[in-house]
């Protein structure tokens, strides 16, 4: 079946610009993730998404980083002004929710702030 | 935040050995324990969702421990194959937090 879905899978954009990054989870999961990896770095919690409960938005780093979710489909997380420590892989995962469900991970945007 | 951490932090070994690694993580609160698998250009994969204490799941040659009154969880590899080297990923799943802490991971290397 089809899989978590991420696009773009690369973005270049100048310091500055806005970017949107999409997730497509797996159908029927409702528990959606966003992380991230800098460079040399481990996998960064951003925001998490559980049906129609508040997003748990404490690992977003700044107020130019917001994520949506319409209902249990897709997920766009925007960074604003980007600047090049924003530079990372975006990673999305989805479960069907609860603790004990694995994720499954998306393949990931490439972003690069230049 | 959660103090997640993994040991070693990387290690080669030659196809054939044995390895195992450490998660180790706070005791206090303990839910559930995910292990996955990373591999280089790949998207992490599961590998294991532990609750129980002493439990133990294996799935071909990788198995793991887990340890909740002490906090700690160990990975093990036997025979280990090129195809297994990869990042190993550990994320507890405390009871007050909804979300995965990841630990930073253990780059395991294997050698032909």
């Amino acid at each position: 079946g089809a899989g978590v879905s991420q696009s773009p899978s690369n973005k270049v954009t100048e310091k500055g610009k806005d970017v949107e990054l999409r997730c497509d989870p797996i159908s029927g999961h409702t528990a959606l993730y966003w992380y991230r990896q800098r460079l040399g770095q481990g996998l960064e919690f951003l925001i998490y998404f559980q049906g129609n409960s508040a997003p748990d938005k404490s690992g977003l780093p700044s107020d130019r980083f917001s994520a949506e979710r319409t209902g249990e489909s897709v997920s766009t997380l925007t960074i604003q002004r980007t600047q090049q420590e924003d530079s990372a892989v975006y990673l999305c995962a989805s479960s069907l929710g609860g603790r004990v469900s694995p994720l499954h991970f998306g393949n990931g945007t490439r972003l690069t702030v230049t | 935040i959660l103090n997640v951490e993994q040991s070693p932090q990387s290690l080669h070994v030659q196809e054939g050995d044995s390895t195992n690694f450490t998660c180790s993580f706070p005791s206090s609160n303990f839910y559930a324990l995910h292990w996955y698998r990373w591999e280089t250009a790949k998207s992490p994969e599961a590998l294991f969702v532990m609750t129980l204490n002493g439990d133990e799941k294996k799935k071909g040659r990788i198995s793991a421990t887990l340890n909740t009154k002490e906090g700690y969880s160990y990975l093990y590899i036997k025979g280990s194959q090129p195809e297994d080297s990869a990042t190993y990923l550990c994320a507890p799943s405390p009871g007050s937090a909804r979300q995965l802490t990841f630990g930073s991971g253990t780059q395991l290397t294997v050698l032909p």
